[in-house]
């Protein structure tokens, strides 16, 4: 199974700030990675797909980029609504298999 | 736009057996899989498995020698069975489309249901 490990578990930070968050392969699965964000009693919703794609409807200041074994999340400007856990995952090979999550928190 | 919604019990005893459908509403079941994911109460997601509009399954090891996705496709609906549960299984259970394009990268999971707590206790 491939694993995948986030970093940072968490992170607070302020409105307008840039935030990165990391996502890292057990093996190379190129450029099948997908990002989620999922807000409290809610399901997840995809932000961007194919490591760098930003889903149709997803905010701009959403990007993604990374291939192989290390990708990362930039949230450009940070807003009051983007409070939530995001998660990754590779679709690389069954099984699918997600990131433990990144929750972020607004200072 | 497609909606989906899983029913199914919210508390089952040790030993019994889980059983959730989802349905599928404005929306073709065709040419798409249909998964089940779950989360334990502040874990992460875990993928259990999926079944494609042919009828084939694939079905995560972890879980593979007690689970059954099924699916009716007169009645867009896709079902999930969980045998012999304990307290590990509990966790809001979600069904979602898997949006897969053969040979690409572009794939994800789109739309999911609400999730439904599932909760095995004595």
């Amino acid at each position: 199974d491939i694993q995948m490990t986030q970093s940072p578990s968490s992170l607070s930070a302020s409105v307008g700030d840039r935030v990165t968050i990391t996502c890292r392969a057990s093996q190379s699965i190129s450029r099948s990675l997908i990002w989620y964000q999922q807000k409290p009693g809610k399901a997840p919703k995809v932000l961007i797909h194919a490591a760098s794609s930003v889903q149709s409807g997803a905010p701009s200041r959403f990007s993604g980029s990374g291939s192989g074994t290390d990708f990362t999340l930039t949230i450009s400007s940070l807003q009051p609504e983007d409070f939530a856990i995001f998660y990754c995952q590779q679709s690389y090979s069954t099984p699918l298999t997600f990131g433990q999550g990144t929750k972020v928190e607004i200072k | 736009q497609v909606q989906l919604q899983e029913s199914g019990p919210g508390l089952l005893k040790p030993s019994e057996t889980l059983s959730l459908t989802c349905t599928v509403s404005d929306g073709s079941i065709s040419s798409y899989y249909w998964s089940w994911m779950r989360q334990p109460p502040g874990k992460g997601l875990e993928w259990i498995g999926h079944i494609y509009y042919t009828g084939s399954t694939d079905y995560n090891s972890s879980l593979k020698s007690r689970v059954t996705i099924s699916l009716d496709t007169s009645k867009t609906q896709f079902s999930l069975k969980l045998f012999s549960v304990t307290a590990a299984d509990t966790a809001v259970y979600y069904c979602a489309r898997w949006v897969y394009n053969s040979g690409s990268y572009y794939n994800w999971f789109d739309p999911w249901g609400q999730g439904t707590l599932v909760t095995v206790s004595s």
